[in-house]
């Protein structure tokens, strides 16, 4: 069954600008993660947020997770071209044996 | 280079025909998912083994078998009962923890209908 939900569907953005996304969700979590697919490949992890966490960075990445209003966001500062990409929010819940739930993702253009 | 592999890349199938996807891991993981992925939409769970010779039905298993002989191999069959296999299908793995950790992912094959 599927949790998450991304909001936008779709971002267009320039070189070097900030690229927001969103994901809400709606049963308690252990932990929510954010992943990155390029065109006709697989998935690659970038970052896990426990629900005891509110905020967590790696490199440009910057994930916050509030789970009073059960929603994620993930910002790509200074993004690159190669930041083009759809992001898929994935939560684990105990209500589901911690097997991964994704949403059906943002699509990031970033345009030079 | 430890990882996942999957394949073939490209699969095509006639109707009232099997195939079959193969997934190899060399990430010693005990873990390892089948997922399947339709266009704009999110990934969809069809079966997980969490060890030898042991799986789960996952949310959409009908269609579909599976086999875990060996811990590093989990292969995915598509049988004719499955009437829009039309799909991207990905296979994962991961540690086996108490709670869900990091996936890691294959690079997928593209499963057409002839």
């Amino acid at each position: 069954s599927q949790q998450g939900e991304e909001d936008p569907q779709a971002l267009s953005i320039q070189e070097g600008e900030n690229a927001t996304m969103n994901c809400s969700y709606k049963t308690s979590i252990n932990n929510l993660q954010w992943y990155r697919q390029n065109s006709g490949r697989g998935l690659v992890h970038l970052i896990l947020i426990r629900s005891n966490e509110r905020e967590k960075h790696s490199g440009r990445l910057r994930v916050t997770l509030d789970t009073s209003k059960k929603s994620s966001s993930l910002l790509i500062t200074a993004s690159r071209a190669a930041d083009t990409a759809s992001y898929f929010c994935a939560t684990a819940a105990r209500s589901n044996d911690y097997k991964l739930s994704f949403g059906a993702g943002t699509t990031v253009t970033v345009r030079a | 280079d430890g990882g996942i592999t999957q394949s073939p890349k490209y699969l095509f199938r006639k109707e009232g025909q099997n195939v079959t996807l193969s997934c190899e891991q060399n990430l010693n993981h005990d873990a390892m998912y089948w997922y399947r992925q339709d266009p704009g939409q999110g990934l969809r769970l069809i079966y997980y083994s969490q060890i030898v010779n042991d799986f789960q039905k996952g949310d959409i298993a009908e269609g579909y078998s599976v086999s875990r002989e060996k811990k590093e191999s989990f292969p995915l069959t598509v049988t004719s009962a499955q009437k829009n296999p039309t799909a991207f299908y990905l296979c994962a793995s991961s540690m086996l923890t108490a709670t869900n950790e990091k996936l890691f992912f294959g690079s997928g094959t593209q499963l057409s209908v002839l």
